[in-house]
C-alpha cells in the first residue's frame, strides 16, 4: 500500500463548477500538507499549504486537512479553464534536523471544459 | 524570482551514453533533489543532498550517481543511459526548515534511443 493515495482521474468538469481533489494516506506522522500545481510540461508549483488539521483559504482555492481520518482535500471554487492542470499532493512529518522530505500522490489531472 | 533551473528541456541520447543533468538555484537553499515523473507512477525521488558533497539515496538510486561541489548546484549523471531511464527529470530545491515544501524546475524530458 502507498503511503499517499491520489485519484488519477482524469476528471473534467464544466467552467464554473465547483472542483473537490482528495488524498488519502496512512502515516499518522504526517503533519504538513501541500497541494502543488502541474501544468503541461512544466514542474510543479506549489497552490497551497496548511499545517496540521484545518481549512486554508486562498482565493477560489480551499484546502482540508482532516488528521483524524488521513484525509485531504482541495476545493476549487469558481472553476476556469485555466486551472487545467494536474494537482498532485504533498506531505512530510517534518524533520528534527530541518531537511524535510515530501511523499508525493501520483496527481490528478484535471480539465475544466469551456 | 527566484528560480531552480534546469539546463537542458529537452535530451536525446543514445543507449550507453553516460548523460548529465543540471540544475541550478538561486534561492540559496540548503536541500536539493533529484525526481524522475512518469505516467502512473508520479515522482519519484532518485537522489537528495543536504549540503555541499552531501548526498543521499532515494527509492530508486540504481542507475544514477549525483554532485554537489557548490551549494547552487545539483547534478544528475546518468552513468549508461538505458532506454528505461526515458522520462521527466525534475530537480527541486527547498531551505531548511519545516513546511516550506519545494521550488522546482521546468523539468528535463530525457529520451534515449
Amino acid at each position: 500500500q502507498k503511503e499517499v493515495e491520489q485519484d488519477p482521474g482524469p476528471l473534467s468538469v464544466p467552467e464554473g463548477a465547483i472542483v473537490s481533489l482528495n488524498c488519502t494516506y496512512s502515516n499518522s506522522a504526517f503533519q504538513y500538507f501541500m497541494w502543488y500545481r502541474q501544468y503541461s510540461r512544466k514542474g510543479p508549483e506549489l497552490l497551497m499549504y496548511t499545517y496540521s488539521s484545518g481549512n486554508k483559504e486562498d482565493g477560489r482555492f480551499t484546502a482540508q486537512v482532516d488528521k483524524s481520518s488521513k484525509y485531504i482535500s482541495l476545493f476549487i471554487r469558481d472553476s476556469q479553464p485555466s486551472d487545467s492542470a494536474t494537482y498532485l499532493c504533498a506531505m512530510s512529518a517534518g524533520s528534527n534536523f530541518g531537511n524535510e522530505k515530501l511523499t508525493f500522490g501520483t496527481g490528478t489531472r484535471l480539465t475544466i471544459i469551456p | 524570482d527566484v528560480k531552480v533551473t534546469q539546463s537542458s528541456r529537452y535530451l536525446v541520447k543514445r543507449t550507453g551514453e553516460k548523460v548529465f543533468l543540471e540544475c541550478v538555484q538561486d534561492m540559496d537553499h540548503e536541500n536539493m533533489f533529484w525526481y524522475r515523473q512518469d505516467p502512473g507512477l508520479g515522482l519519484r525521488l532518485i537522489y537528495f543532498s543536504y549540503d555541499v558533497k552531501m548526498k543521499e539515496k532515494g527509492d530508486i538510486p540504481e542507475g544514477y550517481s549525483v554532485s554537489r561541489e557548490k551549494k547552487e548546484r545539483f547534478s544528475l549523471i546518468l552513468e549508461s543511459a538505458s532506454t528505461n531511464q526515458t522520462s521527466m527529470y525534475l530537480c527541486a530545491s527547498s531551505p531548511l526548515g519545516q513546511g516550506h515544501g519545494y521550488t522546482f524546475g521546468s523539468g528535463t524530458r530525457l529520451t534515449v534511443v
